[in-house]
């Protein structure tokens, strides 16, 4: 079956710890991304990228990046510099064409 | 700036009519998306809007009118499983979406 996955699920760091939370699809879609979502707000754009090779900032970009390397693989690093990192981070993609977005399970992201 | 408003939370009893607005002011408009999201998990898609008037699928059913920068969600014969958060979304000028804060959706027995 196609679709997005995730991985893992749960993650907790140490403050001041850089963690890379994974995203794959075999929807053969060109475009992902990276959203992040807090209780009580909409999904907020940390990064996208409509091809291999090339992305682009979203609203929220401060404090993380990404690779593009391979179509299927959009992974999401979270640095030391993201202040409030703890959060439910949705990773989603499309085929560029209808614009309809498909997600991924989220990670849900702890730090302490 | 570009803003999408939706009630924080609503209620609603088990075999009712609920309706959930969603009003706009986006730079352009490429569409709305209706999606539905149960606690923890993932959004999933449940319409698309890009002309005036009512898309009925089933239980639910999504209205648009673009020249008041407005849309509903309209749900019918609720069910437990329906208790979510429904997020409205703007396909912006960009072809960028915009998100709202989601509306959460009790259902009472």
């Amino acid at each position: 079956d196609g679709g997005i996955t995730q991985s893992p699920k749960y993650l907790f760091r140490k403050e001041g710890q850089n963690v890379t939370l994974s995203c794959e699809q075999n929807l053969n879609h060109d475009a992902m991304y990276w959203y992040r979502q807090d209780p009580g707000q909409g999904l907020r754009l940390i990064y996208y990228s409509q091809i291999v090779n090339d992305f682009q900032k979203g609203d929220i970009a401060e404090g993380y990046s990404v690779s593009r390397e391979k179509k299927e693989s959009f992974p999401l690093t979270v640095t030391s510099a993201q202040k409030n990192p703890t959060a439910f981070y949705l990773c989603a993609s499309n085929d560029g064409e209808i614009h309809e977005q498909y997600f991924g399970p989220g990670t849900r992201l702890t730090v302490t | 700036g570009q803003n999408i408003d939706q009630p924080t939370e609503m209620t609603a009893t088990e075999g009712a009519i609920v309706q959930i607005n969603c009003t706009y002011q986006t730079s352009g408009f490429n569409g709305l998306f209706w999606y539905q999201q149960h606690a923890g998990e993932a959004p999933t898609f449940l319409s698309y809007n890009v002309l005036d008037g009512l898309e009925e699928k089933g239980r639910f059913s999504s209205f648009l009118s673009r020249s008041k920068g407005y849309s509903y969600l309209l749900l019918k014969e609720l069910q437990m499983k329906d208790s979510a958060s429904y997020l409205c979304a703007v396909l912006d000028s960009n072809y960028q979406l915009i998100w709202g804060a989601g509306t959460k959706l009790i259902i009472k027995p």
